[in-house]
């Protein structure tokens, strides 16, 4: 069964370096999602992307973050200058373009951990 | 913003139990997904609803999606010790947009064999 993948599993950085998390998504899909989850919290909506470009993005989602999609099979999240309060876990999914918009599909996660 | 209220917070039943958890908003939402997340992975989708009233199963499982669109809730019969977890009501928003989901607070399920 097709997965969403991402890498790495888990990040380390310190305060104030760029860091650039990777994601696969599912091969056909034509939505793709970050999200957020600090750590015992609930899950946070990031960011939505189609078509190369941003669809809606929520109030974290500032100037210091940015996607791409590179390439025909990567979608990444940049954070430019980390801060200590970015360390969660982010996940990547992905939605095919017909039938349900909301049934999306996970990855496993980044582990973010800022020092 | 548009929130969800997720109860309970957790729960410790023993093994062969029925449980029920449950969302509710103040927002009407016009699709509710239930997710299964393990320690360390990433939310697995366990249900999608997309009508008011729908009852949907899936093995075990049992969801509905409230009638005034506000609320939903599962149910896991016969519980087992591989349902151990956190479950995740999110809502997905109405009016469009590109299918952000709004997320509960979670329900952690412990199981006692």
């Amino acid at each position: 069964e097709p997965e969403v993948t991402q890498t790495p599993s888990h990040q380390v950085t310190q305060m104030g370096q760029e860091v650039i998390l990777r994601c696969v998504p599912i091969s056909n899909h034509l939505y793709f999602y970050w999200y957020r989850q600090i750590l015992g919290q609930k899950v946070e909506f990031l960011v939505s992307f189609y078509n190369n470009e941003i669809s809606e993005k929520s109030e974290i989602f500032d100037d210091q973050f940015s996607v791409e999609r590179p390439d025909g099979s990567n979608f990444t999240l940049k954070i430019r200058s980390t801060k200590l309060e970015d360390s969660a876990m982010y996940f990547c999914a992905s939605r095919v373009y017909s039938g349900s918009i909301y049934e999306q599909y996970f990855g496993p996660g980044t582990r973010l951990t800022v020092t | 913003g548009q929130q969800l209220n997720q109860s309970p917070q957790s729960m410790f039943i023993q093994e062969g139990e029925d449980v029920s958890m449950n969302c509710t908003s103040s927002s009407i939402f016009n699709t509710w997904l239930w997710y299964k997340q393990d320690p360390g992975e990433g939310p697995v989708l366990l249900i999608a609803l997309y009508k008011a009233g729908e009852l949907t199963s899936n093995g075990r499982l049992t969801a509905q999606f409230g009638i005034t669109r506000k609320d939903s809730f599962l149910n896991i019969s016969a519980s087992i010790p591989s349902d151990v977890g956190i479950y995740f009501c999110a809502g997905g928003r109405y009016g469009g947009s590109q299918g952000n989901l709004i997320f509960g607070k979670g329900t952690k399920l412990s199981v006692k064999p």
